[in-house]
C-alpha cells in the first residue's frame, strides 16, 4: 500500500497549484482519501476529503471556495486543486487513505508529503 | 467545530518507563478517536482507532482507552523509537479535527 504526492513547490500569493496523490497496492476505488496539511513546525490540519466514488466531498472552512478535491479512479489518483493561495497555506500536504468504508474516520496509510510554499 | 486538547504538551520519560498521554474533546465524540505517532521528518502513523483498537502492526505496548470526551493513550514501556509527537484526531463530526500534539522526549 503506497501513496505518493507530487505537484508541490513555490508559488506566489494569489497563485494556483495542483497536487496529485498516486495510489498503489490496494483497491483504490473502494476507499475515501483525505488531504491533511502541516505548516512548518506546527500540528496537523485536516484540509479535504473525498468519498470512494468521488460523489461526496468535504472541505475545511479555511480552504472552502479556494480548493477543490477530485479523483480519477481509472488512474488511481486524487487531486487537490488550489487557487488564490495565501502565505498561510504554506505547509507539507499529506494524502491519506481511510481504513474503513465511511468517509469520516482514521487514516491507516499516509504519503510522504509534498511541500507547498506560498511566497513572493 | 469540536476542539481537541492534549496534555501535557511535552512529556519527559526515561526509556522503559510508562507514558500516559491525554486527549479531551470539547463535546462527546463517543469512541470516534484515533491516535497517531509522528517522528521527525516522517509522515504520521496510525496507532489506535475507535479509541482502543490497535492498527495493524502496532506493538501491544500501545493502548488506548476512554469514551465521550476523555481519552488516554498509554505506552507501557517506552522504547527508543517511541520518542516522537503524538496526535489525537476525532472523526465523530465534520470538520475532522486534530489535537495540538504531545511531544514525548527522553528524560
Amino acid at each position: 500500500v503506497q501513496l505518493v504526492e507530487s505537484g508541490g513547490g513555490l508559488v506566489q500569493p494569489g497563485g494556483s497549484l495542483r497536487l496529485s496523490c498516486a495510489a498503489s497496492g490496494f483497491t483504490f476505488s473502494t476507499y475515501a482519501i483525505t488531504w491533511v496539511r502541516q505548516a512548518p513546525g506546527k500540528g496537523l490540519e485536516w484540509v479535504s476529503s473525498i468519498s470512494d466514488s468521488g460523489a461526496i466531498t468535504y472541505y475545511a472552512a479555511s480552504v472552502t471556495g479556494r480548493f477543490t478535491i477530485s479523483r480519477d479512479n481509472s488512474k488511481n489518483t486524487v487531486y487537490l486543486q488550489m487557487h488564490s493561495l495565501r502565505a498561510e497555506d504554506t505547509a507539507i500536504y499529506y494524502c491519506a487513505k481511510r481504513n474503513g468504508a465511511v468517509v469520516a474516520g482514521s487514516f491507516d496509510c499516509w504519503g510522504q508529503g509534498d511541500l507547498v510554499t506560498v511566497s513572493s | 467545530e469540536i476542539v481537541m486538547t492534549q496534555s501535557p504538551a511535552t512529556l519527559s520519560v526515561s526509556p522503559g518507563e510508562r507514558a500516559t498521554l491525554s486527549c479531551r474533546a470539547s463535546q462527546s465524540i463517543s469512541s470516534n478517536i484515533a491516535w497517531y505517532q509522528q517522528r521527525p521528518g516522517q509522515a504520521p502513523r496510525l496507532l489506535i482507532y475507535g479509541a482502543s483498537t490497535r492498527a495493524t502492526g502496532i506493538p501491544a505496548r500501545f493502548s488506548g482507552s476512554g469514551s465521550g470526551t476523555e481519552f488516554t493513550l498509554t505506552i507501557s514501556s517506552l522504547q527508543s523509537e517511541d520518542f516522537a509527537v503524538y496526535y489525537c484526531q476525532q472523526y465523530n463530526n465534520w470538520p475532522l479535527t486534530f489535537g495540538p500534539g504531545t511531544k514525548v522526549d527522553i528524560k
